[in-house]
């Protein structure tokens, strides 16, 4: 079974503070992992994925296969990151699984 | 390219109607997602087509929902008849075939029961 943990539901953060969002996953096999933001009542939006390996908006992650852990990092936190963060994995089939996602507020 | 495209954007409706969302994928893309999304259980897939056909419908809660993919280029989710709790975003995403890409997600349509 695929299974995706955040287990942070709020985080709260200070401008040009580092930020790391925690994700755990679940899945025997190799999988797919990604982190998709969503600005407020907006569409989700990729943001990463494991595979590509690059920096958006200068967040980073890298998957640990021997934790299970993909967590989402920033080294200076900016405002306009506040933002819903879900980290979502692929496993064998097309179904892309969520994790509950995390809330996070930058503060001035 | 106009990504995925959602419609109504809002829709209320009195508990007992039929509801139908629309969702155009975006072209040349093999895969669609329908997603409910709810502060209580967050993004919970209800269903996903491959190349129009039906693949994982297990997500599906109940009866009342069913979805269609006629052909390539259109997709429905319809709840009938339609409770309060039902109320939600829901959200259509669709993927190409080649897996060097992700998965891009509509504008959701924000579901409203009363």
């Amino acid at each position: 079974a695929q299974r995706v943990t955040q287990p942070e539901k709020l985080l709260s953060v200070f401008k040009g503070a580092p930020v790391e969002l925690k994700c755990n996953y679940s899945y025997s096999g190799s999988p797919e992992l990604f982190w998709y933001v969503q600005y407020s009542r907006q569409r989700l939006q990729l943001l990463l994925r494991h595979i590509s390996r690059e920096s958006i908006k200068g967040f980073t992650a890298d998957l640990n296969k021997g934790e299970t852990s993909f967590h989402l990092k920033k080294p200076f936190a900016q405002e306009e990151d506040s933002a819903m963060y879900y980290c979502a994995l692929k496993g064998g089939s097309e179904k892309l699984v969520f994790g509950k996602g995390t809330k996070l507020t930058v503060n001035p | 390219d106009a990504g995925v495209i959602q419609s109504p954007r809002h829709e209320v409706t009195e508990m007992g109607q039929e509801v139908t969302l629309r969702c155009k994928p975006i072209s040349g893309h093999n895969s669609l997602f329908w997603y409910r999304q709810t502060m209580m259980r967050g993004l919970e897939l209800l269903i996903y087509f491959n190349n129009n056909v039906p693949i994982d419908d297990s997500g599906m809660p109940e009866d009342r929902f069913s979805a269609k993919m006629p052909n390539a280029s259109f997709s429905t989710l319809k709840i009938q008849p339609s409770e309060p709790r039902d109320s939600a975003v829901y959200f259509c995403a669709s993927r190409p075939g080649d897996r060097a890409y992700g998965y891009t997600f509509g504008s959701g349509t924000r579901l409203t029961v009363v």
